[in-house]
């Protein structure tokens, strides 16, 4: 099956820097790749996704990165601020009808003041 | 819009007592349903899934059961908790497409 590796587990930026997370995903035939943000005590939510015909997908100060020769893909938060302080999680679909996501465990993001 | 709506928000369990955790969807028809538990500060490890009513695929072998009774309606049942058995617990949706909505979440403690 699908294995997702995500790096780091954590990550300490200032605010103001860029952030940088990366996952590899191992099913060469997966084609969709969603990024969740969760909050602490509080549901994850999907923040972006990015399906495997496009290389890159931006939303004002986060963006993604999918390079299929490769198999990873990677969010970018750009400027970040105090609220983006959370875990995030990278997830890949294998091939489709099955409706599943394998999801990395997650990277703790401190966004320093 | 959809919403999803788990309840309870929050149970404490005495260990060897039963389960019933419920997630409903809203504003949708013939939804995938999905439960995952999250261990603290750890990642989301899926229990079951549900293309369609009483259907139902397991993805972890343990003492934790699903149902599917009606077709917004999806069920995590125990018939004996276990203290691992607490974390927290989220539904999620899917119209059918790969993407998931997940729900407001159980917290469970098993004591």
């Amino acid at each position: 099956g699908e294995n997702v590796e995500q790096h780091p587990s954590t990550l300490s930026v200032q605010e103001g820097d860029s952030a940088v997370i990366k996952c590899t995903y191992s099913d060469s035939a997966s084609n969709y790749f969603p990024w969740y943000k969760q909050e602490l005590g509080k549901r994850p939510q999907l923040i972006i996704d990015i399906r495997s015909n496009v290389g890159e997908k931006k939303d004002q100060r986060i963006a993604v990165t999918l390079n299929k020769t490769a198999k990873h893909f990677s969010l970018h938060i750009t400027e970040t601020q105090p609220e983006d302080s959370a875990v995030y999680f990278c997830a890949a679909s294998p091939p489709a009808g099955s409706y599943q996501l394998t999801f990395g465990k997650g990277t703790k993001l401190s966004v320093i003041p | 819009s959809q919403t999803i709506h788990q309840w309870p928000a929050t149970l404490v369990q005495p260990v060897g007592s039963p389960l019933s955790l419920e997630c409903t969807v809203e504003g949708t028809s013939n939804p995938n349903l999905y439960w995952y538990r999250q261990a603290a500060g750890r990642g989301l490890q899926l229990l079951f899934y549900s293309v369609g009513i009483g259907q139902i695929s397991s993805e972890v072998p343990q003492n934790l059961s699903a149902s599917r009774p009606q077709d917004r309606q999806f069920i995590l049942s125990s018939k004996k908790l276990l203290l691992s058995d607490s974390g927290f617990y989220l539904c999620a949706w899917s119209p059918k497409i790969e993407t998931q909505y997940f729900g407001p979440g159980t917290r469970l403690l098993v004591l």
